[in-house]
């Protein structure tokens, strides 16, 4: 079953502790694999499109990495303005479509 | 440049009410979805259009319809609400297509409250 699944559900921080999100998928035909942020409330805001395994991006203390499984978001030196929701979704071949899918997300806090 | 615009930002109704939501999408942009989001979830799809057709249409009542009008905004109508339908609306644009061109960008949403 084409599934995304993201890990943990809801992650706490200390400013400055690094840690990394992860965003699995089961998929067959990826297209693409894309990260938001979301702040309570508002739409997701765009963060990377990754598209091919071994790729990587970074935006500031954002780091997105992919493999043929799952995908990393790897935030070093976090900061309190980065908590939010950050939510993966994965676009794959289905048939002569192409399906978007996204995961739950993951809830970060960051205290100060 | 302005990114996804939507209106009205926040609305309240009332069961059996009809409401509909407008979303103008970023220049250049020709495909416009809409997606529902209830708290702690991740957007589920309801439509998308490109070229003022309906591309996709994801696992909601006929009581919802959208369309797309030649400057490419576009409108979702939601008829005789029920709570259930108490969300965060969310429009996203692309260019549409292959690579970069996929990547969808989202407004600030609109949240629905039925009463």
């Amino acid at each position: 079953e084409d599934q995304v699944t993201q890990s943990p559900e809801a992650l706490r921080l200390q400013e400055g502790e690094s840690s990394s999100l992860n965003c699995s998928y089961t998929v067959s035909g990826l297209r693409g694999l894309f990260w938001y942020r979301q702040d309570p409330g508002k739409g997701p805001e765009f963060l990377f499109t990754l598209y091919s395994a071994g790729e990587e991006k970074e935006k500031e203390r954002l780091k997105a990495t992919l493999t043929k499984k799952e995908s990393f978001l790897h935030i070093t030196a976090p900061k309190p303005e980065d908590s939010a929701t950050y939510l993966c979704a994965v676009r794959f071949n289905a048939g002569n479509n192409r399906k978007l899918i996204w995961g739950l997300g993951t809830s970060l806090a960051v205290n100060p | 440049d302005a990114g996804v615009t939507q209106s009205p930002t926040h609305l309240i109704k009332t069961r059996g009410q009809h409401v509909t939501l407008r979303c103008s999408p970023i220049s250049g942009h020709k495909s416009v979805s809409w997606y529902q989001q209830v708290l702690g979830q991740g957007p589920q799809f309801i439509f998308q259009y490109y070229e003022k057709e309906e591309r996709g249409r994801g696992n909601f009542p006929d009581r919802f319809s959208a369309r797309q009008f030649p400057n490419y905004s576009s409108e979702l109508n939601v008829n005789a609400l029920l709570l259930g339908d108490s969300a965060l609306y969310l429009c996203a644009s692309r260019m549409a297509g292959t690579g970069v061109a996929d990547t969808q960008y989202f407004g600030p949403g609109t949240r629905l409250t039925v009463l």
